[in-house]
């Protein structure tokens, strides 16, 4: 099974609105976190936000902010407010401890391409 | 200050050749890990190492090998180069010990090393 499903290949969204980028994961540990990255068309790897397992609350950051739904393991990223700059690759990642070497792995979807329309 | 750097930033070359790509981080990070992304962006882990000794080498052909000198670094060396080698490579590297609300729990990316194999 996979460790982390993201169902949209594209989206679009006119700036200014907000857009949700779905991710679904797949854990039985009780302790793991869940990140968002963004990959612009330049390539590099942008690190947005991140949620624990045990963190209560939505993780935000600015405009972004993580929908963590623990019950339904889903963990949507929502951009509000888009902006022509956001428009990029979003990797929704989870990490899982391995306990047998004492480290932590990470999972990444397959990403959604989000385009920002003028 | 760049926390997590690769050389060469980009690289081409003829199939059959041998090259090495370096990785150096100065997060103090134990654990260290190469990516592949093709052409359809998808993330590929390779390699996890944690303080020096490989712990995953997920499927990886035996002309990949990598070679931690100390914790910081994290090399890659391909032999005999084949032109579905071709893609991003990705450095990162991440804690060991994961304290559940802090920040900097995520991955740091370098910047990638774009291989081309012609």
């Amino acid at each position: 099974a996979q460790k982390i499903t993201q169902t949209q290949p594209g989206m679009f969204v006119q700036e200014k609105e907000a857009v949700t980028l779905d991710c679904t994961y797949d854990t039985s540990d009780q302790s793991y976190g869940l990140f968002w990255y963004k990959q612009p068309s330049s390539g590099e790897m942008i690190f947005l936000i991140y949620q624990g397992s045990y963190d209560e609350q939505n993780a935000t950051e600015g405009r972004y902010s993580l929908n963590f739904q623990k019950a339904r393991k889903s963990a949507n990223l929502v951009i509000s407010a888009s902006q022509l700059g956001d428009s990029a690759m979003y990797f929704c990642a989870m990490r899982e401890g391995v306990r047998r070497y004492n480290f932590n792995k990470f999972y990444f979807g397959s990403g959604t391409k989000l385009n920002v329309k003028p | 200050d760049t926390a997590v750097s690769q050389t060469p930033k980009y690289l081409v070359t003829q199939m059959g050749n041998d090259k090495s790509i370096k990785c150096e981080q100065n997060l103090g990070h134990d654990t260290m890990y190469w990516y592949k992304q093709d052409s359809k962006k998808f993330l590929k882990i390779m390699f996890s190492y944690n303080n020096k000794e490989l712990i995953i080498n997920e499927t990886v052909p035996n002309r990949f090998s990598p070679k931690s000198p100390d914790k910081a670094h994290l090399n890659l060396h391909i032999n005999s180069l084949e032109l579905g080698d071709s893609a991003v490579y990705f450095c990162a590297s991440s804690r060991k010990v994961v304290f559940q609300r802090r920040l900097d729990n995520e991955q740091f990316f370098g910047p990638g090393t774009r291989l081309t194999v012609l």
